[in-house]
């Protein structure tokens, strides 16, 4: 199994700026994911993030306005540029380790004003 | 693209009465299929997975039936407990690079 976290759990912003969300796993994986949960929504997948090449964007998300990093097997971010108030969503890393499963991060809380 | 649909939206039930909830999808060519629970403020937790070559998948009160040709999977939740309230998600995995596709959820109420 792998163990997920991210940082922030949550935060407010102003529209206009960006914020930039972290991914740790505790474990090599193979895939690493990008999610978007709109409120009463279910969850979307914005981006394949590949380590050490660009990510790869699912149709509607653009590298733009989500650019994604994935230095090494077990980190990457998720940057949310000139943020709106539709961008107001949970963020969730996941990962696949080369079994079946997919795991889940615990997300992050994001409120744009 | 697969579409995910899961029904009822919400379900409200006495403590001890089993749960069913649906889920259905429009692409019966799936690698496999998973269950989550969600809880409030939290990510998701994985429950059950059933390969596309399977029937179907128990752990504990938990038991899940697949019947790809008709695009459907069952989750079923044995004698209830107020712990079992959350958000359950069924998710469909149809090609072979890990992507997911999702249902909008079932919010389970178990009240005591």
């Amino acid at each position: 199994s792998a163990v997920i976290s991210q940082k922030p759990s949550r935060d407010i912003c102003q529209r206009g700026t960006s914020l930039t969300i972290q991914c740790q796993v505790d474990s090599q994986v193979t895939m690493m994911f990008w999610y978007r949960q709109q409120p009463g929504q279910s969850l979307t997948l914005i981006a394949t993030a590949n380590q050490g090449s660009e990510a790869t964007y699912e149709s509607g998300f653009v590298i733009d306005k989500f650019p994604i990093s994935r230095p090494n097997l077990t980190f990457s971010t998720l940057t949310v540029s000139n943020m709106s108030p539709e961008d107001s969503s949970i963020y969730l890393c996941s990962a696949g380790t080369g079994g079946e499963t997919q795991y889940f991060g615990p997300g992050t809380r994001l409120l744009v004003l | 693209k697969q579409e995910v649909t899961q029904i009822p939206a919400a379900l409200s039930v006495p403590e001890g009465e089993n749960l069913v909830l649906n889920c259905s999808f429009t692409d019966s060519a799936i690698y496999n299929l998973q269950w989550f629970r969600q809880d409030p403020g939290k990510g998701l937790t994985s429950l059950l997975l059933i390969q596309s070559s399977q029937r179907e998948q128990t752990s504990g009160r938990l038991n899940a039936s697949l019947d790809k040709s008709s695009g459907r999977s069952t989750l079923y939740i044995a004698a209830s407990q107020p712990g079992d309230s959350a958000t359950y998600l069924c998710a469909v995995r149809t090609s072979n690079d890990y992507k997911l596709s999702f249902g909008a959820g079932t919010t389970v109420t178990v009240r005591a």
